[in-house]
């Protein structure tokens, strides 16, 4: 079965300073990856998905995320974070031969002035 | 540019009321989906509608749960008879036609539903 594990609840990073939202993922097939923003009450936002294409995906605001096989990851950066960043990030597979989305748990990220 | 909306956005009932969530998915989109959220836990998938019909469900989505398509625009979850344990954010998504082979799904802002 598929699934994906946010390793943090929480990250904190300094405005200006990189961003490093980690996932790992289960899946026994190659997946279809992504990762969703949340702002308060507001609904989720598709940043960035994995299509196969490319393992380096660029995705809206200044997001990327590399899907390594090898370590079966897919990690979310971004080189300087903006105090607007500040929000929920959840990593999402989609499940084998279904359309239902698997989150992750989450993680909040905070961004210091 | 097109959104999911949702409403209400905030839904307060005491148990055992039926509750009705109602969603607007985009217009083009075919495929529908119900998620949930309670609180401080994982979102997660109730349902999907396709056609008019159910297409996936999972063991939350027991008898207590529909979901119906009543006109060309609304998509609607109903609960019959709520529990407490129903509390959570409820959110509703929709996807175009399978084209590719990736179907991104498009969420609304969500409903929280609190039941007393």
């Amino acid at each position: 079965a598929q699934s994906v594990t946010q390793l943090d609840s929480h990250v904190s990073v300094s405005e200006g300073t990189p961003v490093l939202l980690r996932c790992n993922y289960s899946s026994s097939y190659s997946p279809s990856l992504f990762w969703y923003v949340q702002h308060p009450n507001k609904g989720l936002q598709l940043l960035l998905k994995y299509t196969s294409a490319a393992t380096l995906v660029k995705g809206i605001n200044g997001f990327e995320a590399e899907f390594k096989k090898s370590e079966t990851s897919f990690h979310l950066t971004k080189p300087s974070a903006h105090m607007s960043d500040a929000a929920e990030y959840f990593c999402v597979v989609r499940g084998s031969g279904t359309y239902k989305y698997i989150f992750g748990t989450g993680t909040r990220l905070k961004v210091l002035a | 540019e097109p959104e999911v909306t949702q409403t209400p956005s905030h839904q307060v009932t005491q148990m055992g009321q039926e509750v009705i969530l109602r969603c607007v998915p985009i217009s083009n989109h075919l495929y529908f989906y119900w998620y949930r959220q309670i609180l401080g836990q994982k979102v997660e998938f109730l349902v999907s509608f396709y056609n008019n019909e159910i297409s996936e469900k999972s063991e939350i989505f027991d008898d207590q749960f529909s979901v119906e398509r009543p006109d060309g625009s609304n998509f609607t979850l109903k609960i019959r008879s709520t529990k407490l344990e129903d509390s959570a954010m409820y959110f509703c998504a929709s996807s175009e036609a399978l084209r590719l082979l990736i179907n991104e799904q498009f969420f609304g802002p969500g409903t929280r539903l609190t039941v007393l």
